[in-house]
């Protein structure tokens, strides 16, 4: 099994301030053959369904601001917010779906406003 | 408009049997991934498995592998989750997901309730 960990457990950061999370995957999860990363960043506010941001390490999904970024490659991924915004408060996953059946999430990440 | 439509809160007891929708519109729904995923209270996302419409094609993460069942309904575009035996540890909020693309899952239902408790 593909075992995700997320660093930092959360973190508090000023409106405007730039927000780093980091995702680690137990084993690679690029495969090769597309040099394509199988990694998945979601945002989830409290009492709603995770919204996907970010896929293929760095490809931001239709709609989603261009603060959020995504960066890494192999075993190591980071999501940036570039500008810390109130209604980014939310837990922050990473996903792994290269290992099928076993798809992963990390821990995930909690971002506040201090 | 693709709409992903969960089926509404449940309260069960342990030991009673239980059938969570997913009802999905707006694409072929045969021709895409449905994804199942637990989040238990106040923790984190949890992959229990997806199934491919088209063949039933359907992946359990080992964790789920036994302990619960998904099925799909091509005639009336949903998915399911059922579970014959339910336990207190089944009380979770479950979601649906479909994949657009691949394994990405970018479209997700609202969430279904299950509380199980004596």
């Amino acid at each position: 099994d593909i075992v995700m960990t997320q660093s930092p457990d959360s973190l508090a950061l000023s409106l405007g301030e730039r927000a780093t999370i980091n995702c680690k995957s137990s084993q690679s999860v690029l495969n090769t053959s597309n040099n394509k990363n199988y990694l998945a960043w979601y945002q989830q506010k409290p009492g709603q369904p995770p919204r996907l941001l970010i896929y293929w390490a760095s490809t931001r999904e239709s709609g989603v601001p261009d603060r959020f970024s995504g960066s890494g490659s192999g075993t190591d991924f980071t999501l940036t917010i570039s500008s810390l915004q109130a209604e980014d408060v939310a837990v922050y996953y990473c996903h792994q779906y290269y290992s099928t059946p076993m798809f992963t999430f990390g821990p995930g990440t909690k971002v506040d406003i201090k | 408009e693709v709409q992903v439509v969960q089926s509404g809160a449940e309260v069960k007891k342990p030991g009673e049997s239980l059938r969570i929708s997913c009802k999905t519109s707006g694409y072929s729904f045969p021709s895409y991934w449905i994804a199942w995923v637990r989040q238990m209270p106040g923790k984190g996302l949890e992959w229990m498995g997806m199934i491919y419409p088209g063949d039933s094609d359907t992946r359990y993460s080992p964790s789920f592998q036994g302990q619960v069942t998904i099925s799909v309904d091509k005639s009336i575009t949903t998915a399911y989750l059922q579970w014959n035996i339910l336990k207190a540890s089944d009380t979770a909020i479950y979601y649906c997901a479909y994949a657009s693309s691949a394994v990405i899952f970018d479209h997700w239902g609202q969430g279904t309730l299950v509380t199980v408790s004596s």
